[in-house]
């Protein structure tokens, strides 16, 4: 089944203490992008990455890293999560097609609280 | 600065009833515009817009964009509970940003 996923789906932590959160698709998409949302935000860009170790900051990078080892995995990092990165994540793929690039498909989403 | 605006934020209506969402946008360097459904859960693709005046539909639903006044819109016909959820914009201002709109939260009575 082609899909994306995340894990761990819910963490609950403290201020300081880093952190992974890990997502993983099976769709060979060159695009993934990691989004916060937030409630009367919507949807906001942390980082993305078109293809293997090519990653770019979105619209609020920071207190985050990423990495793009290998085209499947697309790991958020926080070195020294803060409340204010309380949250819900997701991660997204899409393939690239003749114009760009196509819709993205999420993953389930992880939802983090930083105490 | 590039923006996506969708109103109502949000609606409530009954089954049954048709409902207008609308999308709006300001944005430099339009590509195409996008429709996502979000309930509990990670948002999921409805449909992607390029091109003005042509519709496009998926059984109850259905899409148009208007690229002159910058905007978009879905309708939903026929509702059902089922439709209840948060209906996502984004526009894609290159070959890979998305700009996303706040959310408009459906919510349909039985």
């Amino acid at each position: 089944e082609a899909q994306v996923t995340q894990n761990p789906r819910y963490l609950i932590t403290v201020t300081g203490k880093k952190l992974t959160v890990t997502c993983s698709q099976n769709m060979n998409h060159e695009y993934m992008s990691w989004y916060r949302q937030d409630p009367g935000l919507g949807l906001r860009q942390i980082y993305y990455s078109m293809n293997v170790e090519v990653t770019d900051k979105g619209d609020v990078p920071e207190g985050y890293k990423v990495s793009r080892k290998e085209k499947r995995n697309f790991p958020l990092i926080l070195e020294s999560p803060s409340p204010n990165q309380t949250s819900l994540y997701f991660c997204a793929s899409s393939a690239k097609g003749q114009v760009g690039f196509w819709e993205q498909f999420f993953g389930p989403g992880t939802r983090l609280t930083v105490l | 600065e590039d923006k996506v605006v969708q109103s109502p934020l949000s609606l409530v209506v009954h089954e049954g009833d048709t409902v207008t969402l609308n999308c709006s946008y300001e944005v430099t360097n339009f590509r195409s515009l996008l429709w996502y459904k979000q309930e509990k859960k990670a948002p999921t693709f409805l449909f992607m817009l390029t091109s003005s005046g042509i519709e496009k539909k998926s059984g109850r639903l259905s899409s148009i964009l208007d690229k002159k006044e910058l905007f978009s819109i879905l309708n939903i016909t026929a509702t059902q509970t089922g439709d209840s959820a948060v209906y996502l914009c984004a526009v894609r201002e290159s070959n890979y940003q998305l700009i996303w709109g706040a959310g408009t939260k459906l919510i349909i009575k039985p």
